[in-house]
């Protein structure tokens, strides 16, 4: 089974200029996250959909950031401008009940490490 | 808040046993998971508490003492390939919301 594929796995660009990263979830998870991850740190929660609905995007910084999932399946996840600030690894994240946990478990992609110059 | 604290660095040796803390403020969280990361690849899963207890798979084992808002996961027969990052996270609310941890690097030497 293919897992949850991100792309572009590195990204280095400009302050102020856009960016947007990809994400494809496993096959029949409804559930899509966007994590934030920087140095040392645990991943944070940007962004919950459930199909295409955004269930949670109360940590979204929504003046800069933007995502969607239009069809349910696949997601983008785009800043801009981008800010020095905003240096850190993209994690995309799909879940289901699994059977092996029996609650709903998050598998993560690779993440798109950012840096913003 | 919600804040959940673990050792930031701990090391440890080939074939020994080495066990991870995880600390987390009792009300709100109703499970708690680890992931394991190696260095810049994603957060495994490795495994989820929500009773309290102690749950065995393989070589790695995860506690959980909810009332004490503690948990622990144990390595046994520690090997080189488990020098990575240990993330504890909590689960909250209704939308199964996952708090993480700062994580811990564990280094295993030879």
């Amino acid at each position: 089974e293919a897992g949850v594929v991100q792309s572009p796995r590195y990204k280095i660009i400009e302050k102020k200029q856009p960016v947007a990263f990809w994400c494809n979830p496993i096959s029949g998870h409804n559930t899509l996250y966007w994590y934030r991850q920087n140095l040392g740190q645990g991943p944070e929660l940007l962004i919950r959909y459930e199909n295409e609905e955004a269930v949670d995007d109360s940590q979204l910084p929504k003046d800069r950031f933007s995502a969607e999932r239009l069809k349910g399946v696949d997601s983008t996840l785009k800043i801009q401008p981008a800010e020095l600030g905003d240096s850190a690894v993209y994690l995309c994240a799909s879940s289901s009940w699994g059977r092996e946990s029996n609650t709903d478990t998050q598998y993560f992609g690779p993440g798109t490490r950012l840096t913003v110059l | 808040g919600q804040n959940i604290d673990q050792p930031t660095e701990m090391t440890a040796t080939e074939g020994a046993i080495v066990q991870i803390n995880c600390t987390y403020q009792t009300s709100g969280f109703n499970g708690l998971f680890w992931y394991q990361q190696h260095a810049g690849e994603a957060p495994t899963f490795l495994s989820y508490n929500v009773l309290d207890g102690l749950e065995e798979k393989g070589r790695f084992s995860s506690f959980l003492s909810r009332s004490k808002g503690y948990s622990y996961l144990l390595l046994k027969e520690l090997q080189m390939k488990d020098s990575a990052s240990y993330l504890c996270a909590g689960i909250s609310g209704g939308y199964n919301k996952l708090i993480f941890g700062a994580g811990t690097r564990l280094a295993v030497h030879p």
